[in-house]
């Protein structure tokens, strides 16, 4: 049961790339979400998915795009990257909403 | 005013001693809330989940809510070198399951 992985670990990116930040849990966990923390701000989100087929934005969606085909997946797409995208990306999940969330152990970008 | 407010610290302990680590929210319907741990380059775990008013106690941990207060607490009893780390408090009120997240006390236990 390896919970909730993330991929890559680190990535530099240069300004207009795209990229995606894959994220997979095996929990069977309906709810899935990607955070970016940033220092001094804590955690926002930016998409949420509450099963497949079905995603949301959150707090600070602007620049990035998810789709959830199945349970287990949930990318982040990155089109165009922008300086303001440099940040920790996490990926949590939670078998209902308001449950406790699983957090993976993050993807490092930093755009150029 | 942001909705959840935690000083960020770092705050220094010697190793044995008892430390508090405290959130404000502005926000008075929340009723859940969860106290996260965060080693450096590492993504949050679970520590304490509580809901409503009260205490709950973990092993060296204990988690306060004072919702007339709108203020909550994580309390470490004997800490050691190992608890050294961010601690991010989480909170949501009933009507939503997004949590709002603090910006982290960064804790450091000094041997």
């Amino acid at each position: 049961n390896a919970g909730v992985t993330q991929t890559p670990k680190f990535r530099i990116l240069k300004i207009g790339q795209s990229m995606t930040l894959q994220c997979t849990q095996d929990m069977n966990h309906n709810y899935m979400y990607w955070y970016r923390q940033d220092p001094g701000m804590g955690l926002k989100l930016i998409y949420y998915s509450v099963g497949a087929g079905i995603t949301d934005k959150g707090e600070v969606p602007n620049g990035y795009n998810v789709s959830r085909s199945t349970t287990e997946d949930f990318p982040l797409r990155l089109e165009l990257a922008a300086p303001s995208q440099t940040s920790v990306y996490f990926c949590a999940s939670s078998l209902a909403g308001g449950d406790t969330q699983y957090f993976g152990p993050g993807t490092r970008l930093t755009v150029l | 005013q942001k909705e959840v407010e935690q000083d960020p610290g770092p705050l220094s302990v010697p190793e044995g001693a008892i430390v508090s680590l405290n959130c404000t929210y502005s926000n008075s319907a929340f009723q859940y809330f969860m106290w996260y741990r965060q080693y450096s380059r590492k993504g949050p775990e679970l520590l304490m989940y509580t809901y409503s008013s009260g205490n709950k106690e973990d092993g060296r941990f204990t988690a306060q809510v004072d919702k007339s207060s709108k203020y909550i607490s994580l309390f470490i009893r004997d800490s050691q070198p190992s608890d050294s780390a961010t601690y991010l408090c989480a909170m949501r009120d009933s009507g939503t399951y997004k949590y709002i997240f603090g910006t982290g006390t960064r804790l450091k236990v000094l041997a």
